[in-house]
């Protein structure tokens, strides 16, 4: 398996631009999370779906941010606009139905978002 | 989830264990123990977990106190490689799968 594949990687673009983020979890895995990290802040998570329906989205920082999963293998995070606050590294991870308190993350490298 | 703390980092001889603590003391009897680790620049990998008993894997050790009040991951011959930041995180089973982390303990594994 490929693992969670994240694009773009890096990502520059200027404050009031739009920004997509695009998340392929695990084949199978019908739980999907996104986190963001910054050197302040840490990994806060955003939102997380189970079975493509959003079940807490109370990390989402404001009404700029915005997060899709139209189906079970693709997830999108958009900023619109976007502000330099908002520069971090995302990342999405994914997760299957393992029983109790198996919990695996299995995460994907990141995308590096940096906003002038 | 119950509150983690760690030393904010750690050295280890390259070769050595590392024996990385954390503590939990107010962890309730249906939180489970998990160990992630972060290289730098990449995203968190999944080390181990445990609820009360000792457990070992290809990647490292887990030791659980008694009490269950505190725990120590054991990468049993540190390499270079090892270098990252390690998570500590209780989580309760049956409760959603998200996964809060702190601020972890930075080991340098040293040459």
């Amino acid at each position: 398996d490929a693992g969670v594949i994240q694009s773009p990687r890096h990502e520059v673009t200027e404050m009031g631009q739009e920004v997509t983020l695009r998340c392929k979890p695990i084949s199978g895995h019908d739980y999907l999370f996104w986190y963001r990290q910054t050197m302040m802040r840490g990994l806060e998570l955003l939102i997380y779906f189970n079975n493509n329906v959003p079940i807490d989205d109370s990390g989402m920082p404001e009404d700029r941010f915005s997060a899709k999963m139209p189906n079970a293998s693709f997830s999108t995070l958009k900023i619109q606009p976007s502000e330099p606050r908002d520069s971090a590294v995302y990342f999405c991870a994914s997760s299957g139905v393992a029983g109790e308190g198996t919990g695996e993350l299995f995460f994907g490298e990141g995308s590096r978002l940096t906003v002038l | 989830d119950a509150k983690t703390t760690q030393p904010p980092s750690m050295d280890c001889a390259e070769g050595r264990a590392a024996n990385l603590p954390c503590n939990h003391s107010t962890i309730s009897g249906n939180e489970y123990v998990y160990w992630y680790r972060q290289i730098h620049s990449q995203g968190p990998q999944y080390i181990i977990h445990g609820l009360k008993n000792n457990e070992t894997n290809e990647m490292a050790s887990l030791i659980i106190t008694e009490d269950r009040k505190s725990s120590t991951l054991i990468l049993p011959h540190a390499t270079l490689r090892d270098t990252a930041v390690y998570y500590c995180i209780a989580r309760a089973s049956g409760s959603a799968r998200q996964l809060t982390f702190g601020s972890g303990t930075q080991l340098t594994v040293l040459p």
